[in-house]
């Protein structure tokens, strides 16, 4: 699977647009690029994902560069409760297995 | 849907005991993944099932950490005899059949070990 890089900490004003970027420049054509966060102590939460297009759900938008190679995902009004680590990670649709790295510790300020 | 469920979430143990945690994956989910956390080490990739098969357990530290999946609906990681170095968080994810279908994860497994 492709690695991915990703600024250690971000922090964003409550009710702001947070884009967290994600750089996957080594990328496959059949990886898919998903992201996950992780609240303190709780389990990773599933975002939103896609594989050229971008994507939008009820909790993110997802934009990926017509390169793949890089990535950005906006959370339109952040709220407190969105602080979190935000995991960027790209695999295979039909491998088993992510692998996570280090992540973005966003912190949303009020 | 209740989604992943875990037992116990806190789990205190001595040295050289054995300990069993538990898993139930979302219904329907055919790829059950265990995951341990630690602040050094980050999230790693312990063992996965696909169908209740073992496929991949490259991940798990040594001949002390045994998991099962006797059927579809529940998962066991048993590690015997314990070590202080095995306190962590574990997380235990399902996946749903389809080739890009996410992981979701349950809360996780606080075990210390003394």
């Amino acid at each position: 699977d492709a690695k991915t890089t990703q600024p250690p900490s971000m922090d964003c004003a409550e009710g702001r647009a947070a884009n967290l970027p994600c750089n996957h420049s080594t990328i496959s054509g059949n990886e898919y690029v998903y992201w996950y966060r992780q609240i303190h102590s709780q389990g990773p939460q599933y975002i939103i994902h896609g594989l050229k297009n971008n994507e939008t759900n009820e909790m993110a938008s997802l934009i990926i560069t017509e390169d793949r190679k890089s990535s950005t995902l906006i959370l339109p009004h952040a709220t407190l409760r969105d602080t979190a680590v935000y995991y960027c990670i790209v695999g295979e649709g039909s491998a088993r297995q992510l692998t996570f790295g280090s992540g973005t510790q966003l912190t949303v300020l009020p | 849907d209740a989604g992943v469920i875990q037992s116990p979430r806190h789990e205190v143990t001595e040295m050289g005991q054995e300990v069993t945690l538990r898993c139930k994956p979302i219904s329907g989910h055919n790829s059950l993944f265990w995951y341990r956390q630690t602040m050094m080490r980050g999230l790693e990739l312990l063992i996965y099932f696909n169908n209740n098969v073992p496929i991949d357990d490259s991940g798990m530290p040594e001949d002390r950490f045994s998991a099962k999946m006797p059927n579809a609906s529940f998962s066991t990681l048993k590690i015997q005899p314990s070590e202080p170095r095995d306190s962590a968080v574990y997380f235990c994810a399902s996946r749903g059949r389809g080739g890009n279908s996410p992981l979701h994860f349950g809360n996780g497994t606080r075990l210390t070990v003394t």
